[in-house]
């Protein structure tokens, strides 16, 4: 069982927004606003997409955008193509003796 | 450019020790609030980070498995290597090393990782 809680799916339409909730504790989400999100697609390996719950690496599109409310992270990808048809996890450091703590992750479907 | 990547046996008997190696470019391991992280993912399952490793030699290991774990490094030679005793079934996976930059709490490079089959 991860320590973090995701819908283990989600889905929308090319053009559509979509949301991924995150939700930890006072220990970890809720915590620190140290929560970061990462994308996987099939057999590859997992790319950051959103650090320090809504800042974005360079070269990642900003159709992809994070927020956090008391314990729940999101993630909204909004203007859905099949490209981000992908597994997305977040993340949060959980305290000085605990550096990361995971999703269960969700999978995210394009219809 | 950072680059990093994973090597080590693909196959472990139960109850072995498993020892696993990051070998990375791009970056230092003496430059202050850098870190090495390993984390790794079951098949069809979620990633779980294990341990960390900071420029300063300080070590983070996960509460679950912090007592088969171990972590060290050879800046010198730009390597992490990671240790984890007793192991068993449940540690099939894909084990990856990645990059903490300078004093954060996210990893931004992902080595392409190695599965690790525990069989007998």
């Amino acid at each position: 069982q991860s320590a973090l809680t995701q819908p283990p799916s989600a889905s929308g339409s090319p053009g559509q927004s979509v949301t991924i909730s995150c939700t930890g504790t006072s220990s970890d989400v809720g915590g620190y606003n140290y929560v970061s999100w990462y994308q996987q697609h099939p057999g590859k390996v997992p790319k950051l997409m959103i650090y320090e719950v809504s800042k974005r690496p360079s070269g990642v599109s900003d159709r992809f955008s994070g927020s956090k409310s008391d314990n729940t992270a999101s993630l909204t990808i909004s203007g859905l193509q099949t490209e981000d048809e992908a597994d997305y996890y977040c993340s949060s450091y959980a305290g000085i003796n605990n550096f990361a703590v995971f999703g269960g992750g969700t999978k995210l479907t394009v219809l | 450019q950072i680059t990093l990547k994973e090597s080590g046996p693909t196959l472990v008997k139960p109850t072995q020790t498993l020892t696993l190696t990051c070998t990375f470019s791009g970056f230092s391991l003496s430059t202050h609030g850098v870190g090495v992280g390993w984390i790794r993912q079951p098949p069809g399952r979620a990633l779980e980070w294990l341990a960390l490793i900071y420029w300063d030699d300080d070590k983070r290991y996960s509460p679950s498995l912090k007592s088969r774990l171990s972590i060290t490094k050879d800046a010198s030679k730009y390597q992490v290597v990671l240790t984890m005793t007793d192991i068993g079934p449940v540690d099939t996976a894909t084990y990856y090393c990645a990059h903490r930059p300078i004093y954060t709490h996210f990893f931004d490079y992902w080595g392409p990782g190695t599965l690790v089959t525990v069989s007998s």
